[in-house]
């Protein structure tokens, strides 16, 4: 019930490619998504994040795709390049605010190449 | 500083021996968390510290694993008598209270070699 199941473990795009990875959770008191990207030797960082009241959220070339009835969850990066390569973790809360902890995926590390 | 600090970033030690890890959060930053991060096991859940309120202890994986917050800054994570799977970095995140979006700021690890 506390997991979220990330998809792809990894993957490998050409650059101007699309990379998507999914996550799919079972839980149905989470309502807050959010995806963190990790470099090597770096923590993980904010990328973007969603809440359910919305089927879709765009920040330039990232975006959040959100399906309420299938819980499931993605992010799309457009345009993919080089520096986009690092490891991406999906991760879903209960509650908005700073109260109550995150469930991270696994990850996927993505490789963008030239 | 301006981000989470940690300390150190690598600790080498023999198994059995006790280790020590340490977590500056950013300043006025209520809510604290410690996650530990393995190879292909993602970021898993340890514990949560939220002002002066208990802290939720439910993802420590034994009793050789605590952590204690004071003044409300500065945490200390412990592990006891290391295993060899204990081997991993350990993160720190620190967050506001008020903030709206929950968003997490982590610091850069500790990586924590059992020998």
């Amino acid at each position: 019930q506390q997991q979220v199941k990330q998809s792809p473990q990894s993957l490998i795009v050409q650059k101007g490619g699309i990379s998507i990875i999914n996550c799919a959770y079972e839980n149905t008191a989470f309502d807050y998504f959010p995806w963190y990207q990790q470099f090597p030797g770096k923590g993980p960082a904010l990328l973007i994040a969603i809440r359910p009241d919305v089927s879709e959220k765009k920040e330039g070339r990232f975006t959040i795709s959100f399906n309420k009835s299938a819980k499931q969850f993605s992010l799309h990066i457009m345009d993919s390049q080089p520096g986009d390569s690092a490891t991406y973790f999906c991760a879903a809360k209960v509650g908005g605010g700073s109260q109550g902890n995150l469930i991270f995926g696994k990850g996927t590390k993505l490789s963008v190449k030239p | 500083g301006a981000g989470v600090s940690q300390s150190p970033s690598n600790k080498v030690t023999e198994k059995g021996k006790d280790v020590e890890l340490r977590c500056d959060p950013i300043s006025g930053h209520t809510a604290l968390y410690w996650y530990r991060q393995s190879l292909g096991q993602g970021l898993e859940f340890l514990i949560y510290f939220q002002g002066n309120s208990a802290p939720d202890k439910s993802g420590l994986p034994s009793d050789r694993f605590s952590a204690e917050r004071t003044g409300g800054s500065v945490s200390t994570l412990t592990i006891q008598r290391t295993q060899q799977e204990d081997s991993a970095v350990y993160l720190c995140a620190s967050s506001l209270v008020t903030g709206k979006s929950g968003e997490l700021f982590f610091g850069e690890g500790s990586r924590l070699t059992v020998l």
